[in-house]
């Protein structure tokens, strides 16, 4: 089955303690992106990546590392996390422009 | 750069009625349009798209949508709401002329369907 899997679903942690929310899809897009989810905002793009080895920042990457060492994973890593990265977050991979969705990680940081 | 704007935070609609969910985008190109409908606790699903061709693009689940040029608008649409239509709806969009892929999304609209 075609899908975008991502880990973990839910995560509290305290600020300043480093962590990784893994992406993972099985399609063999070269396109990925993370967003995150606020309320009244919609989605907003964090980081994308293009093809392996091949990052840039999207709309709103302060605060916020990638990697794209495999074409199948794309990790988000929060180095120091903040409070206001408390949020939903979304992995992506893209064919055609066509975005296909992971089922999210709600990040809660104290 | 690309934006979108979905101008109702939410739809109140009776189960049976028509509904139409609203967005407007601006690009600088042409663009290439897309509904996604997200369920409580759950990921964003793809509903339609549009590139080129015919304005009005059929979608899953009964949705429609219409593509208006001039009025730079894409509003979902389906002749009759079901409860279990309730959800969050996101309008995007992207420049075909972005290489870089990147969609740009609106703020949702919650659709809410009254038996």
């Amino acid at each position: 089955e075609a899908q975008v899997t991502q880990n973990p679903r839910y995560l509290i942690t305290v600020t300043g303690k480093k962590l990784t929310v893994t992406c993972s899809q099985n399609m063999n897009h070269e396109y990925m992106s993370w967003y995150r989810q606020d309320p009244g905002l919609g989605l907003r793009q964090i980081y994308y990546s293009m093809n392996v080895e091949v990052t840039d920042k999207g709309d709103v990457p302060e605060g916020y590392k990638v990697s794209r060492k495999e074409k199948r994973n794309f990790p988000l890593i929060l180095e120091s996390p903040s409070p206001n990265q408390t949020s939903l977050y979304f992995c992506a991979s893209s064919f055609k422009g066509s975005q296909y969705f992971g089922p999210g990680t709600r990040l809660t940081v104290l | 750069a690309q934006s979108v704007a979905q101008p109702e935070d939410q739809v109140n609609v009776a189960e049976g009625n028509p509904l139409t969910v609203k967005c407007t985008y601006s690009v600088s190109g042409n663009p290439y349009l897309f509904w996604y409908v997200q369920y409580p606790n759950r990921g964003l699903q793809f509903l339609l798209k549009y590139i080129t061709g015919d304005n009005l693009v059929k979608g899953s689940y009964g949705f429609e949508a219409e593509f208006n040029k001039s009025q730079t608008s894409f509003h979902l649409k389906k002749p009759s709401a079901l409860v279990s239509d309730s959800a969050l709806y996101f309008c995007a969009v992207r420049d075909l002329g972005n290489a870089g892929n990147m969609l740009t999304f609106g703020g949702g609209t919650r659709l809410m369907v009254k038996p």
